[in-house]
């Protein structure tokens, strides 16, 4: 069964600084999906990766794909207070699993 | 505003009760997918259909069903309630699906509490 598991779960954070938090899934995907959520409100996708190198830059977040290693990441660079969030990764391996979430929270 | 709308916003309802959730897509968007959010189990994918054809079937219980209509709008319905189906229910959408890279827009959610 495929299972996705991110690391951290929570990450505090001072502004400024960058981070990187992990995503690794066991199996062979098709896909692989960053997403955002704020406290109470709904998702929003951030990055689809297809292949293995794959790389997508948005803002002060970039994402990576190394499908060898069965890894993605995703990047924060000098962290800013609007970013604090909870992401999510999600694999579509013939149906989509999500990794458990890691809360960000970036202090002032 | 991602132009996924989703009716109730909030739903509280008793235990072996029947409901639906109904999800309007983006216009032009030819894919719908359902997710249920819950502290208990975290986010999971139940289903998603193209065209009004089922495409992919995630974590969806027997209990619970969907479909797409012609319009492109998309109903779950969940029936038989337990507690445990307290959850937020998302809709999603994209242009595509399938094997695309193309985004998916989620909608604002509905809250269901079963009591």
């Amino acid at each position: 069964e495929l299972k996705v598991e991110q690391n951290p779960l929570f990450l505090s954070m001072q502004e400024g600084k960058n981070y990187t938090i992990y995503c690794n899934y066991s199996t062979t995907s098709d896909r692989l999906y960053w997403y955002r959520q704020d406290p109470g409100k709904s998702l929003e996708s951030l990055f689809v990766l297809l292949s293995n190198g794959a790389v997508k830059q948005e803002g002060r977040l970039m994402a990576s794909l190394d499908t060898k290693a069965r890894l993605s990441t995703l990047h924060i660079t000098a962290a800013v207070h609007d970013l604090s969030a909870t992401y999510f990764c999600a694999v579509d391996y013939d149906k989509i699993i999500f990794g458990k979430g890691t809360r960000l929270h970036i202090l002032p | 505003d991602s132009g996924v709308t989703q009716t109730p916003k909030h739903l509280i309802t008793a235990t072996g009760q029947r409901v639906t959730l109904r999800c309007s897509p983006r216009s032009g968007d030819l894919s719908v997918y359902w997710y249920q959010q819950s502290l208990d189990q975290g986010l999971q994918f139940l289903i998603q259909y193209y065209n009004g054809e089922e495409r992919a079937k995630g974590n969806i219980l027997e209990r619970f069903s969907a479909q797409q209509f012609p319009d492109l709008h998309s109903e779950l319905n969940l029936s038989s309630l337990e507690l445990g189906d307290s959850a937020l229910y998302f809709c999603a959408s994209s242009a595509r699906g399938g094997t695309s890279t193309d985004t998916q827009y989620f909608g604002p959610g509905t809250r269901l509490t079963v009591l």
